[in-house]
């Protein structure tokens, strides 16, 4: 049990385009979501916190413009990244809580923006 | 919540028990001890956690001090599927589901043949 499933597992996309990232929480219902970026051998960086049916929050240094959360369900958060430049090339990470297990991660998604 | 030290890095052969040390000496009485590992280009995955008692499960075992400043994580028979990196994070606010996490750069744990 509780499983999040995060697509797409990686992507390539031209810079000045936008790329949306879906997390589900397959078996459980998930009020809040948290969404990472991590770059190579480097830490986690939590980047928002996405809260259903109201707006997420972001952390210090991340824009909310560029970076835009939707949570309008209790099993699906998005973020899509907008205008991408070479810059937001990093792997992507959500994440959602339970009460069992604490939190558990989607699988990741590889941006790279060319 | 409180903040962690770990070792940049550990080997353990094959087998053998991996024994992962964490510090967490401003660890405050609701806080929990939470170890996750994340295996290259993949999502964290949870191993397990405990607030004052040892823990068990099938993967792990969770040694929290009396004084509950550091833990040792037990891995009792490696193998080279353990090779990740290992982080320890102390999280407060019981078992709940909205307390963002703080994450350091974990101990990368090299398993060999």
């Amino acid at each position: 049990g509780a499983v999040v499933s995060q697509h797409p597992s990686w992507v390539i996309c031209k810079s000045g385009t936008s790329v949306k990232i879906e997390c589900r929480s397959l078996d459980f219902q998930a009020t809040t979501m948290f969404w990472y970026r991590q770059f190579p051998k480097q830490s986690l960086m939590l980047m928002a916190t996405s809260n259903e049916g109201s707006k997420a929050t972001y952390e210090q240094g991340v824009e909310k413009d560029k970076f835009l959360i939707n949570h309008a369900s209790l099993t699906l958060s998005t973020l899509t990244v907008t205008s991408a430049h070479p810059e937001d090339s990093s792997f992507y990470i959500c994440s959602a809580g339970t009460v069992e297990y604490g939190y558990t991660f989607g699988s990741g998604t590889r941006l790279t923006v060319v | 919540d409180a903040k962690t030290t770990q070792p940049p890095s550990m080997d353990c052969a094959e087998g053998r028990a991996a024994n992962l040390p964490c510090n967490h000496s401003t660890i405050s009485g609701n806080e929990y001890v939470y170890w996750y590992r994340q295996i290259h280009s993949q999502g964290p995955q949870y191993i397990i956690h405990g607030l004052k008692n040892n823990e068990t499960n099938e993967m792990a075992s969770l040694i929290i001090t009396e004084d509950r400043k550091s833990s040792t994580l037990i891995l009792p028979h490696a193998t080279l599927r353990d090779t990740a990196v290992y982080y320890c994070i102390v999280r407060g606010g019981g078992a709940g589901n909205n307390r963002k996490l703080i994450w350091g750069l974990g101990t990368s744990l090299a398993v060999n043949p």
